[in-house]
């Protein structure tokens, strides 16, 4: 079964340094997709990033990219140079590319808290 | 704007009355689907559908209902709603994964409450 596992339920870092959440996540499909969403206090989910599990490059968009190690499984999300707005709930989920069903697993979220 | 359109946002009410959950899309996406969030457990999926007419069970569809008759309107429906059923709720909506792999664009979320 598809799991993704986020193991830092709350995080704290300092203003203007950079924090990495971190995702693991399993799966047997060569063919996957992995994101980031953030989830601020007011609810709504705001997709963050994307990387495809044949890229070979990590994604990156603008202070957000991710470390993507197919290898051991993990899809870490590097959030540069904090700022206040970034304090949020921050999930990561993986959806395998398959048309006879649509899945999309999500972690448990990490909280993370932006201190100034 | 291209948007997933929930309503409504809050909802309180008693439990065994029947409620409707709307969602739309205006993005002309294939796939659309429902989830619940509850603390400490991320997003669980009750309901996704592929197309027109045709919809499955994802993790959690018990005391669940939906329809797609319209591509772009997928409501969930509670029959007999439960205090168990007490949690926020997204609507989501994607391409079909064969036809451009990216994940959901969510709807603003439903916050029910059932007492």
């Amino acid at each position: 079964a598809q799991k993704i596992t986020q193991t830092q339920p709350g995080m704290f870092v300092q203003e203007k340094e950079a924090v990495t959440l971190d995702c693991t996540y399993d799966t047997s499909d060569q063919s996957y997709g992995l994101f980031w969403y953030k989830q601020p206090s007011s609810g709504e989910m705001i997709f963050l990033i994307y990387q495809g599990s044949y890229d070979e490059q990590n994604a990156t968009e603008g202070r957000y990219s991710l470390n993507f190690q197919k290898a051991r499984k993990s899809a870490n999300l590097v959030i540069s140079a904090s700022q206040l707005g970034d304090s949020a709930m921050y999930f990561c989920a993986m959806r395998e590319r398959e048309t006879s069903y649509d899945k999309v697993i999500f972690g448990p979220g990490t909280s993370l808290s932006v201190i100034p | 704007e291209a948007q997933v359109t929930q309503n409504p946002r809050y909802l309180i009410t008693v439990t065994g009355k029947k409620l409707t959950v709307t969602c739309s899309q205006n993005m002309n996406h294939e796939y659309m689907s429902w989830y619940r969030q509850d603390p400490g457990l991320g997003l669980r999926q009750i309901y996704y559908s592929m197309n027109v007419e045709v919809t499955d069970k994802g993790d959690v569809p018990e005391g669940y209902k939906v329809s797609r008759k319209e591509k772009r309107n997928f409501p969930l429906i509670l029959e007999s709603p439960s205090p168990n059923q007490t949690s926020l709720y997204f609507c989501a909506s994607s391409l079909a994964p064969d036809r451009a792999f990216y994940g959901y664009t969510f709807g603003s979320g439903t916050r029910l409450t059932v007492v």
